[in-house]
């Protein structure tokens, strides 16, 4: 059964980097069928899509947060990253990652999600 | 890029029907039968529901089915459950290797 964990602090000061790990169980990365992606939820506020990555460093981002963000792959771990600079309150969120099929875009495992919180 | 619109809630009785719509654009909804929608039970993991606008993944009921008309697309959960009772969301692919989330819809089954 696949699964996916988010990893990595729950709590970073404002303008610093945040930085994410999802170890993937059950499923390689390298299996090229799909794509690894990161999503986040902001307190009392709907899904926004962050960026995906395909296991051969593809990059694929949310326009309004492609200059702060960077998304990465460790095939030799099985593991995806997510770095989202100068952050500030407003990227306080529940963060998701999951994974993308590739034909059709939708997101079919999802990880338990982690709690980011923004503040000095 | 702007969120697709959803109404904030919707509610219904055991054994109704209620629907869901998700608005967008000529640039999303509209151009792709790419939409897909999730449901989130408080504390939980979205679980995906529908996808490529009306196609169930395995093991999700039949008594939810989706459709799309222009730039709204439309989730329908029919003989509505207790279970029921969650938050909904829509997705769509926006062009250009992004997607793009709708604001949410929570569902109380009264």
């Amino acid at each position: 059964q696949l699964q996916l964990q988010e990893s990595g602090p729950g709590l970073v000061k404002p303008s610093e980097t945040l930085s994410l790990t999802c170890t993937v169980s059950g499923d390689s990365l390298s299996s090229g069928n799909y794509y690894w992606g990161w999503i986040r939820q902001p307190p009392g506020k709907g899904l926004e899509w962050i960026g995906s990555i395909y296991y051969s460093g593809s990059t694929y981002y949310n326009p309004s947060l492609k200059s702060r963000v960077t998304i990465s792959v460790d095939t030799s771990k099985n593991q995806f990253s997510l770095k989202l600079s100068s952050v500030t309150a407003a990227d306080t969120a529940v963060y998701y990652c999951a994974r993308r099929r590739g034909v059709s875009w939708e997101f079919d495992y999802w990880g338990q999600g982690t709690l980011v919180t923004v503040s000095s | 890029q702007s969120a697709l619109t959803q109404p904030a809630s919707v509610s219904g009785s055991p054994g109704q029907s209620i629907t869901i719509s998700c608005t967008g654009t000529s640039g999303d909804v509209g151009s792709y039968n790419l939409v897909s929608w999730y449901q989130r039970h408080p504390g939980k993991a979205p679980k995906l529901m529908l996808y490529e606008g009306s196609k169930r993944p395995s093991g999700v009921s039949n008594r939810f089915s989706g459709s799309k008309s222009g730039n709204t697309a439309s989730l329908t959960i029919s003989g509505l459950q207790a279970e029921d009772e969650a938050d909904y969301y829509c997705c769509s692919y926006a062009g250009s290797s992004t997607l793009v989330f709708g604001g949410g819809t929570k569902l109380t089954v009264l």
